[in-house]
């Protein structure tokens, strides 16, 4: 089936860097990524959404400067959290939208998830 | 290989009809079973179990867990049509760090 893959699964860092969290689309094409923010016990906070190819779309509130979204692929999205603080730490998981035609025209693919951690 | 099966991939219901949604689960280490409805591009959180045998219950909405035979389920009485949506397990691993998600449930409520 589907699987995407996030990578790392757990990060600390320091205050003030930058971290990179990828997420792959194995055996499928991903024309759509969301990547969203979870904190414990509620629903995923929708942070942007990522075209193949085009400049991501923010929700309203989100810093499109700090959180950067590169969606150069049709298997790659690439969510860059810059001069992280304190407060940035959360869970960040990303969403594969797979091509029209696959088993689940509408479905989604979520990858694992990212534990993100600002010291 | 840690894994998350949910069942029925699809299901189409009449308004007013009870659902139950299956989710099961093999992973190496379990700490807890969320629940998620999807309408749109965000999961709405719904329950979280992390105890066999305790009923959650919201509503018309409610699920349970067993850790003996790994699975849990989810229940929705009184079916309306806002109640069509895809609905979402994924099992939260204890020191992984890491959520795995099953593919989902289409549920369709037919007027």
């Amino acid at each position: 089936g589907a699987v995407v893959s996030q990578h790392p699964s757990r990060v600390i860092c320091k205050s003030g860097t930058s971290v990179k969290i990828e997420c792959r689309s194995l055996d499928f094409q991903a024309t759509t990524m969301f990547w969203y923010r979870q904190f414990p016990k509620q629903s995923l906070m929708l942070m942007a959404t990522s075209n193949e190819g085009s400049k991501a779309t923010y929700e309203q509130g989100v810093e499109k400067d700090k959180f950067l979204i590169n969606h150069a692929s049709l298997t790659l999205s690439t969510l860059t959290v810059t001069s992280a603080h304190p407060e940035d730490s959360s869970f960040y998981i990303c969403s594969a939208r797979r091509l029209a035609g696959g088993a689940r025209k509408d479905g989604y693919t979520f990858g694992s998830g990212t534990r993100l951690t600002v010291v | 290989e840690d894994k998350v099966v949910q069942s029925p991939l699809s299901l189409v219901v009449h308004e007013g009809d009870t659902v139950t949604l299956n989710c099961s689960y093999e992973v190496t280490n379990f700490r807890s079973l969320l629940w998620y409805k999807q309408e749109k591009k965000a999961p709405t959180f719904l329950f979280m179990l992390t105890s066999s045998g305790i009923e959650k219950k919201s509503g018309r909405l409610s699920s349970i867990l067993d850790k003996k035979e790994l699975f849990s389920i989810l229940n929705i009485t009184a079916t309306q049509t806002g109640d069509s949506a895809i609905y979402l397990c994924a099992v939260d691993m204890d020191s992984n760090y890491q959520l795995i998600w099953g593919a989902g449930t289409k549920l369709i409520i037919k007027p």
